[in-house]
């Protein structure tokens, strides 16, 4: 069985751009969770869909957004990218209500410049 | 604001020792506690994962958690050098939603030949 595929694996972006990472769960499974982890420091929860619905939304500024598709795979949009966007991007996927923990992805690692 | 605590190391062992992992956390009502192992670079893998007071044993590895201290610890018995990594503790967070990490910083583990 596939794991969790993320693309694209790295991308340099310049400070003001826009960026879309995506992400396809383990098959069957139909909940995506994005969170974001700056060097140095653990995972942070970004965004939860569960059967193409928003469930659960981090403290993250408006310029990050999400959908899930029908497909139950996954799209993080970052508007106006600042340097401190600048981290690896982890997506993760469930079946039920996550009693064994999330599989993540490999991660998308995005340099803003 | 919900925390979780590790401390950040490194922890510096020899190999066949065992390593001992500390995390603290916030939420007096968290249930679900993780253990995730990530290698530099890669993304978080799970090995452990522990719901009730005591200890749960997988292998060489122990995860013992105490609710009353709001401590849960991870102890890798017979430590390799393959075993160097960042340890990331976690406790699921359901409020409002299917369930989010809270993870903490990360404690970096040393195996020396």
């Amino acid at each position: 069985d596939a794991g969790v595929t993320q693309s694209p694996t790295h991308l340099i972006k310049t400070r003001g751009q826009h960026v879309t990472l995506r992400c396809s769960p383990i098959s069957g499974h139909k909940s995506v969770s994005w969170y974001q982890q700056v060097l140095g420091q653990g995972p942070q929860f970004i965004f939860q869909y569960y059967e193409k619905e928003e469930r659960g939304r981090g403290n993250f500024p408006d310029r990050f957004s999400a959908r899930q598709f029908p497909n139950y795979s996954s799209e993080l949009n970052v508007n106006a990218l600042l340097l401190g966007d600048s981290a690896l991007y982890l997506c993760a996927s469930s079946s039920l209500r996550q009693a064994h923990g999330y599989t993540f992805g490999s991660g998308t690692r995005l340099t803003v410049v | 604001q919900k925390e979780v605590e590790q401390n950040s190391g490194p922890l510096s062992v020899p190999e066949g020792a065992i390593a001992s992992l500390n995390c603290t956390y916030s939420d007096r009502g968290s249930q679900s506690f993780f253990w995730y192992r990530q290698y530099s670079g890669k993304s978080p893998e799970l090995i452990m994962f522990i719901y009730s007071n005591g200890d749960k044993e997988d292998g060489r590895f122990t995860a013992q958690l105490n609710k009353a201290s709001q401590y849960v610890s991870l102890l890798i018995r017979d430590s390799q050098p393959s075993d160097s990594a960042t340890y990331l503790c976690a406790v699921m967070n359901y409020g409002g939603s299917q369930g989010n990490l809270i993870f903490g910083k990360g404690t970096k583990l040393s195996v020396k030949p």
